[in-house]
């Protein structure tokens, strides 16, 4: 799987949107990107993933570029409980043999009051 | 309500001896997984299940050993081989490939 390289702390005001960069220069093209975020001592909570083209769901939106080199994760109206450490994971495929999820250190975003 | 049962919370052992750490689904999902996270790090793979009988040695798997007899269940023992087992471990399950959900975890510390 393509490493990833993420920022490792990000500050961000409630109510305004928090924008989480990810590097992942060496993807490649059966590669899905995918974002967990872990609250302190809660197991990870799945957000989004996506391959080429921009997805949105009820918790955030995944921006990938074009070249698919790097992406964003948006969380549009950040509220004190998205307080947690925010996952950027680059995986083989959404089916078949491989299942691993390498989880690195990640980002923690702090939200302000 | 469906989810991803581990138990205990928190568990207390002495150097030397085993201990099992449970997990259980009710969501049928096929694949079931275990990982440790030390503190400040990322998670990292022990083990993992595809199917029941069946299971694969993660990044890490000495001094850890599993079993998948139901499709439910995937326990995990720390035995005394594993040098350092102080640690949150967290279980996590997915239907074939695809995302994956985790439990609440359970945080082993070793005295």
């Amino acid at each position: 799987d393509a490493k990833t390289t993420q920022p490792t702390s990000m500050d961000c005001a409630e109510g305004r949107a928090a924008n989480l960069p990810c590097n992942h220069s060496t993807i490649s093209g059966n590669e899905y990107v995918y974002w967990y975020r872990q609250i302190h001592s809660q197991g990870p909570q799945y957000i989004i993933h996506g391959l080429k083209n921009n997805e949105t769901n009820e918790m955030a939106s995944l921006i990938i570029t074009e070249d698919r080199k790097s992406s964003t994760l948006i969380l549009p109206h950040a509220t004190l409980r998205d307080t947690a450490v925010y996952y950027c994971i680059v995986r083989a495929g959404r089916g078949g043999s491989n299942y691993k999820l390498t989880f690195g250190k990640g980002t923690l975003l702090t939200v302000n009051p | 309500d469906g989810g991803i049962t581990q138990s205990p919370k928190y568990l207390f052992r002495k150097e030397g001896q085993n201990v099992t750490l449970s997990c259980e689904q009710n969501l049928n999902h096929d694949a079931m997984y275990w990982y440790r996270q030390d503190p400040g790090q990322g998670l990292r793979l022990i083990y993992y299940s595809q199917i029941v009988n069946d299971f694969q040695k993660g990044d890490i798997a000495e001094g850890y050993s599993v079993s998948r007899e139901k499709k439910e269940s995937f326990p995990l023992t720390v035995t005394s081989a594993q040098k350092n087992p102080t640690a949150f471990y967290l279980c996590a399950s997915s239907p074939q490939g695809f995302e994956q959900f985790f439990g609440p975890g359970t945080r082993l510390t070793v005295l």
